[in-house]
């Protein structure tokens, strides 16, 4: 099986702080035919859809702010925002892109302390 | 605006069937992969299925293979998800989404949602 194991499973950050999320995967996303890594970000507000934060594990998707980013490669992701706001308290996810099966983390609810 | 619009869900008993559909606007809808993806209540997101723009490729996750038939009609603007022999834990609000490009299948456009509701 494939499987996205996201840490921790909830976060309490100041505000202006940062908030930094782990995600690994139990087998490497890094495909050389085109050196890229299929590992996706997206945020849930409640109420909401998630809406996509980062693909290519560190690429920011149209109109996202860069507060948020995304590090990592092969089996070991982390997105990190690097001044928390009060808007940005959410569940985030991860997620693999990679055919034949595109399987999400846990989630990581992330909360203001 | 890119829309999609699911519509379809409602309660249904265990062992039924259920047919969702989407809807697509304000793009080339037979240019984009979509994919299904559920929530069940108060729980993560599960991806369920994926399709190419020419229905040449789809996958399933393997908790639906065998029951579930995700189809799409480009001249419609739609895409379906046929749900057979369904169970309790199939309760879930279904999403729509678009994946970027053929490559790049991050879910960049997600509609709203249709509730399912497996119960006698």
């Amino acid at each position: 099986d494939i499987v996205m194991t996201q840490s921790p499973d909830s976060l309490a950050v100041s505000l202006g702080e940062r908030a930094t999320i782990n995600c690994k995967s139990s087998q490497s996303l890094l495909y050389s035919s085109n050196n890229k890594n299929y590992l996706a970000w997206y945020q849930q507000k409640p109420g909401q859809p998630p809406k996509l934060l980062i693909y290519w594990a560190s690429t920011r998707a149209s109109g996202v702010p860069d507060r948020f980013s995304g590090s990592g490669s092969g089996t070991d992701f982390t997105l990190t925002i690097s001044s928390l706001q009060a808007e940005d308290v959410a569940v985030y996810y991860c997620q693999r892109y990679y055919s034949p099966l595109y399987t999400f983390g846990q989630g990581t609810k992330l909360e203001i302390k | 605006e890119v829309q999609l619009v699911e519509s379809g869900g409602g309660l249904v008993q265990p062992g039924g069937s259920l047919r969702l559909s989407c809807a697509a606007s304000g793009f080339t809808f037979s240019g984009y992969s979509m994919n299904w993806v559920r929530q069940a209540p108060g729980k993560g997101l599960e991806w369920v299925s994926y399709i190419t723009g020419s229905s040449s490729t789809i996958y399933y996750a393997d908790s639906v293979k065998g029951r579930f038939t995700i189809s799409r009609d480009n001249a419609k603007n739609s895409l379906y998800l046929q749900m057979n022999n369904l169970r309790a834990e199939d309760t879930a609000l279904y999403y729509c989404a678009r994946s970027i490009d053929g490559t790049n299948r991050a879910l960049d456009i997600w509609g709203q949602g249709t509730m399912v509701t497996v119960s006698s």
